[in-house]
């Protein structure tokens, strides 16, 4: 069973579209993140959320805008796409909001935008 | 340097030989963690150490934490070609508010 799960692997679009990206964890874990991984493998935290409040928020543009329906799923949507969005996202999950404890990693959604 | 940067960025060694990567940090911080990646994957987390605690291990792992140097090492013995992984260090703090940070990464490649 996965733990944590992305959709979609891959996502291919054009500049100026919005896209989405889904994530869901199966572990009852209450925060869930997205990070952006850049070709030289620099991994940044996006956003943070405890059981569907937003408790991160680093420098984001904000055509990025996280939802979390419930606590089990945190999506990432991006409006008017552009060439610089182009990264690996990776959404995650940890037991607590706070930095106690280990995250919970999804295999990543490569966003390639042309 | 940015906060929590590996050095070295790549290490070659052969398999046995035993692996040790360093991770500095510039703030203060709860717990640093360390993380192993895959090509092409996700991360897998590998081991905690809190801020008062000063060495743990787990199996053939050894992580080393010095806060008056803000600096942590990773020491994997006897190393094994499936080692062969991009390892990262992340430092967590939480305090009013909450940072989690993440180094560049060393590139890891253990050669059979």
């Amino acid at each position: 069973d996965t733990a944590v799960s992305q959709t979609p692997k891959y996502l291919v679009t054009q500049m100026g579209n919005d896209k989405s990206i889904k994530c869901e964890q199966n572990l009852g874990h209450d925060t869930m993140y997205w990070y952006k991984q850049d070709s030289k493998k620099f991994l940044k935290i996006m956003f943070s959320y405890n059981n569907k409040e937003l408790i991160i928020n680093e420098t984001v543009p904000n055509r990025f805008s996280p939802k979390s329906p419930d606590k089990a799923h945190l999506n990432l949507h991006i409006n008017s796409l552009e060439l610089g969005d182009s990264a690996v996202y990776f959404c995650a999950s940890s037991l607590s909001g706070g930095p106690s404890y280990e995250q919970y990693f999804g295999p990543g959604t490569r966003l390639t935008v042309t | 340097s940015q906060q929590g940067e590996e050095d070295p960025q790549a290490l070659s060694i052969q398999e046995g030989e035993n692996a040790t990567m360093n991770c500095s940090y510039k703030t203060s911080i709860n717990n640093l963690q360390w993380y192993r990646q895959n090509s092409g994957r996700g991360l897998v987390h590998l081991i905690l150490i809190r801020s008062n605690e000063r060495e743990k291990h787990s199996g053939r792992l050894r992580v080393t934490l010095d806060t008056s140097k803000k600096s942590s090492s990773l020491l994997i013995t006897a190393s094994r070609a499936a080692d062969t992984a991009s390892y990262f260090c992340a430092t967590f703090y939480s305090g009013g508010y909450q940072k989690v940070t993440f180094g560049i990464g060393t590139k890891l490649q253990v050669i059979p």
